[in-house]
């Protein structure tokens, strides 16, 4: 079976332009959620969608957005790009939204975005 | 408000030797512990979690967690270190809205 997986693998932007990343489900997986990973860091949430509904976001700007599709895969957008903004972004799914020792949250390889 | 704390940035062991990844949590509530391994270009792996029951977890490739309470940590531990293991590794406590929070990351050497 197939993993997660994510679209494209690494994006090299301007800043002030807008980017949309892509990701795939699981099969049968109906919720998604989106992590930034700065260098050095550990991922940060900013998203999750399930059944096609924001269910949770991180702490970050209205230039992030996201959407969920009726067959579970999702696009976060991030409109106006900062240089701040370069770092890999994880997808994450899992069967449903509950408690995370019953769902176990599948990551993607990530999209490395970089903003010159 | 959950968080978790990685006290080591960088642990070095030889190979074969034991290894050691240090967890501090804070959390107003049982938590659910996690940790997570992720090598050079790739996604994150789980390797354990802790959800409350047994307090000594066992996971993928050798790996085990011991959650002990009084000390509020969740510290990952393995009794032979391999090469493959080489990575950063990543302690996660769950967040309220069914979200990982993640520490800073232990990165992982391996020597021959």
């Amino acid at each position: 079976d197939a993993g997660v997986t994510q679209s494209p693998t690494h994006l090299i932007k301007t800043r002030g332009q807008h980017v949309t990343l892509r990701c795939s489900p699981i099969s049968g997986h109906k919720s998604v959620s989106w992590y930034q990973q700065v260098l050095g860091q550990g991922p940060q949430f900013i998203f999750q969608y399930y059944e096609k509904e924001e269910r949770g976001r991180g702490n970050f700007p209205d230039r992030f957005s996201a959407r969920q599709f009726p067959n579970y895969s999702s696009e976060l957008n991030v409109n106006a790009l900062l240089l701040g903004d370069s770092a890999l972004y994880l997808c994450a799914s899992s069967l449903a939204r509950g408690q995370l020792g019953l769902y176990e949250q599948y990551f993607g390889p990530g999209t490395r975005l970089t903003v010159t | 408000a959950q968080s978790v704390t990685q006290l080591d940035s960088h642990v070095s062991v030889s190979e074969g030797t034991p290894v050691l990844l240090r967890c501090n949590y804070s959390s107003s509530y049982s938590p659910s512990l996690f940790w997570y391994v992720q090598h050079p270009n790739k996604g994150l792996q789980l390797l354990l979690k802790y959800t409350s029951a047994a307090t000594l977890v066992k996971g993928i490739n050798g790996f085990e967690a011991e959650f002990k309470k009084s000390e509020t940590s969740f510290h990952l531990t393995k009794p032979s270190a391999h090469m493959s293991d080489a990575a950063e590794y990543f302690c996660a406590t769950g967040g309220s809205q069914g979200n990982l929070i993640f520490g800073k990351g232990t990165k992982l050497s391996v020597k021959p």
